[in-house]
């Protein structure tokens, strides 16, 4: 089966940098998925590891450490408009490209 | 990016009745489409993959005759809730993958079911 650990909630101040942690445990692995929600929409691609390490894109990061099980995804220069669901997902079979997401993280950003 | 497009955005229906959404590739092939339920607060849940050309292939718990799905074209899969009942109510969202792009999935931006 797959288990999909992230925390519920965080929140933090417009301008900090807020690390939201997500850690797996799946049948398989084919890369790691993080993606943001803003209630009532669809989900939007941030970003996608498959290979230990740093990601960097912008404002937002993403680390993998596969032989952990463990990723984070890193925002920095928070603004406003970055509170948001952020969902962790993993592709666990080869070639069906199927995503298992985490419950996902709410992020609250105050002024 | 691909976009994709769901039909309708919201739907209201009565207990008993029957419901379909569209899914739809604007501007790419989809030979997999995806379905996904979310209830409020909740994360996505994977329903069925979705293959042209082919029977879907449900996932544990998914009752197949409940959610018909069909991928009729390559770029156009339905999901059609039979015999609405008001815990059917949730978001549903589609995803389809672009054969173009290695790995990602690219999300129609969902459909708010209410049965009442």
């Amino acid at each position: 089966g797959q288990n999909i650990d992230q925390p519920t909630e965080m929140t933090a101040t417009e301008g900090a940098i807020v690390q939201i942690n997500c850690t797996y445990q799946t049948s398989g692995f084919n890369g790691l998925f993080w993606y943001q929600q803003h209630a009532g929409e669809a989900p939007t691609f941030l970003s996608y590891n498959v290979l230990d390490g740093l990601e960097e894109k912008g404002r937002f990061s993403s680390f993998l450490s596969r032989s952990k099980g463990y990723s984070y995804l890193l925002l920095k220069e928070l603004q406003m408009k970055d509170s948001a669901s952020y969902l962790c997902a993993v592709s666990g079979g080869y070639n069906d490209y199927k995503l298992s997401f985490g419950a996902g993280t709410t992020v609250t950003v105050r002024a | 990016g691909a976009v994709v497009s769901q039909h309708p955005s919201w739907v209201i229906c009565k207990s008993g009745t029957s419901v379909k959404i569209e899914c739809r590739s604007l501007d790419f092939q989809a030979t997999t489409m995806f379905w996904y339920r979310q209830f409020p607060k909740q994360s996505l849940m994977l329903m069925a993959t979705s293959n042209e050309g082919s029977k879907a292939t449900y996932e544990q718990g998914v009752e197949k005759d409940k959610f018909l799905i069909n991928h009729a074209s390559l770029t156009l899969s339905t999901l059609t809730v039979t015999s609405a009942h008001p815990e059917d109510s949730s978001f549903y969202i589609c995803s389809a993958r672009d054969p173009g792009s290695t790995y990602e999935q690219y999300f129609g931006p969902g459909t708010r079911l209410t049965v009442t």
